[in-house]
């Protein structure tokens, strides 16, 4: 079965530098989410779009802005990068029911 | 806000032993309960989800019964395998939240590490 794709799995950025990250949902979900899981901790919600329009937003840092495109994906872009943003990135898609997860894409800001 | 409390971690275990981890939750409408198994280097997968007050759900030889009553959700094995060495999350998510569209966004525990040794 078709899962959820993310891309890059991993990402090294500097301080101060840009990153874009991806998500293609399941084929027929029309619902994606991004999370943040820092080290040792749990997934923390940032942002979620429902037929390509945001429906709710959580704890997101200002530096940082999504879309949902007519095709469904998502991109997550995160501008002047700190070193705290340094985390597993997930993203989850949805047809009115549970969440499926991919499979992360790992950031690391040096 | 919702939010999802777990038992301290880690827990470490033989193989074939009983499994418990606790979980409660602070909720202000009528949540649905989750539990995600995540492996090592690998993203969240469902493990088991119940949508209402007594459902019980089970996958793989896990159970846990949405408790409204004393706001829980433990998650339960009888005898745990190598295999289920993992972190495991609690979480719920509040469909009001969504406006009916879908679950809406997931509110997660601290996580368990689970440790079993054959």
């Amino acid at each position: 079965a078709a899962g959820v794709i993310q891309s890059p799995r991993h990402l090294i950025k500097e301080k101060r530098e840009t990153a874009t990250l991806k998500c293609y949902p399941i084929p027929r979900h029309d619902t994606v989410y991004w999370y943040q899981q820092g080290p040792g901790q749990d997934p923390q919600f940032l942002i979620s779009f429902y037929e390509k329009m945001q429906s709710d937003k959580g704890s997101i840092p200002d530096r940082f802005s999504a879309q949902q495109f007519s095709d469904y994906h998502s991109e997550l872009n995160m501008s002047s990068l700190e070193l705290g943003d340094s985390a597993l990135y997930f993203c989850a898609s949805s047809f009115r029911y549970e969440q499926y997860f991919g499979p992360g894409t790992r950031l690391t800001v040096t | 806000g919702d939010s999802v409390t777990q038992m301290e971690g880690p827990v470490t275990l033989s193989e074939e032993a009983f499994l418990t981890i606790n979980c409660t939750y602070t909720a202000t409408g009528y949540p649905s309960l989750f539990w995600y198994v995540q492996y090592p280097g690998e993203g969240l997968q469902l493990l088991l989800k119940a949508t209402k007050a007594d459902d019980k759900g089970s996958n793989k030889g896990f159970e846990a019964t949405y408790r409204k009553e004393t706001t829980s959700f433990h998650l339960e094995k009888g005898s745990v395998q190598v295999s289920d060495s993992a972190v495991y999350f609690c979480a719920l998510s509040d469909p009001s939240d969504a406006g009916g569209t879908s679950y809406g966004k997931l509110t997660f525990g601290q996580g368990t590490i689970l440790t079993v040794h054959p």
